[in-house]
């Protein structure tokens, strides 16, 4: 079974409005950490967001939020107020076991956004 | 801060011919990742090293590929022959001891391998 699951190959938006990029996960490790990527088409890995298992409250960075539901595995993202400058590929990510020692994030297929004007 | 710094940034070779990607992680970052990115794959990790020790190798595709740690500050990934099916997107990213803030897994830019 697939760890990470994104679900959406492609989305569109248009220009200000908001989007959500659904993220769904596998694991039976109580302790998790959940982390959103953005790789624009210029190819590089940019952090967005962290959402640990055991946090009371969903996570926030500016017009990015993700919408945690613990008792559904998901994890989806919200940007709200679209820019151009948003379309890219988003990847979900998730390391599991974070009191031990392991550091391997595994990494959904990726949804491809594009934002329209 | 430099950031994670890979190299080369793009690198085609020929089919049996040896391949050297470098990354140089973030100082103080004692954990090092390499993940490879195909279409068909997505991104997957290939193996890591903790204090330059390899810690686990489990997605190294196979024996054409080795990657070493020599010091703290520079890790390769070696394919050797190369084949077309290693080409990919190369990442190196690297994370800072203890339990990872948000901002601990750093990846560098890439390198673009194309092997004809």
């Amino acid at each position: 079974a697939q760890k990470i699951t994104q679900t959406q190959p492609g989305m569109f938006v248009q220009e200000k409005e908001a989007v959500t990029l659904d993220c769904t996960y596998d694991t039976s490790d109580p302790s998790y950490g959940l982390f959103w990527y953005k790789q624009p088409s210029s190819g590089e890995m940019i952090f967005l967001i962290y959402q640990g298992s055991y946090d009371q409250q969903n996570a926030t960075e500016g017009r990015y939020s993700l919408n945690f539901q613990k008792a559904r595995k998901s994890a989806n993202l919200v940007i709200s107020a679209s820019q151009l400058g948003d379309s890219a590929m988003y990847f979900c990510a998730m390391r599991e076991g974070l009191g031990g020692s392991n550091y391997k994030l595994t990494f959904g297929k990726g949804t491809l956004l594009t934002v329209n004007p | 801060d430099a950031g994670v710094i890979q190299s080369p940034r793009h690198e085609v070779t020929e089919m049996g011919q040896e391949v050297t990607l470098r990354c140089k992680p973030i100082s103080g970052h004692d954990y090092l990742f390499w993940y490879r990115q195909t279409m068909m794959r997505g991104l997957e990790l290939l193996i890591y090293f903790n204090n330059n020790v390899p810690i686990d190798d489990s997605g190294m595709p196979e024996d054409r590929f080795s990657a070493k740690m020599p010091n703290a500050s520079f890790s390769t990934l070696k394919i050797q022959p190369s084949e077309p099916r290693d080409s990919a997107v190369y990442f190196c990213a690297s994370s800072p001891p203890g339990q990872p803030p948000p901002y601990g897994y750093t990846f560098g830019s890439g390198t673009r391998l194309t092997v004809v």
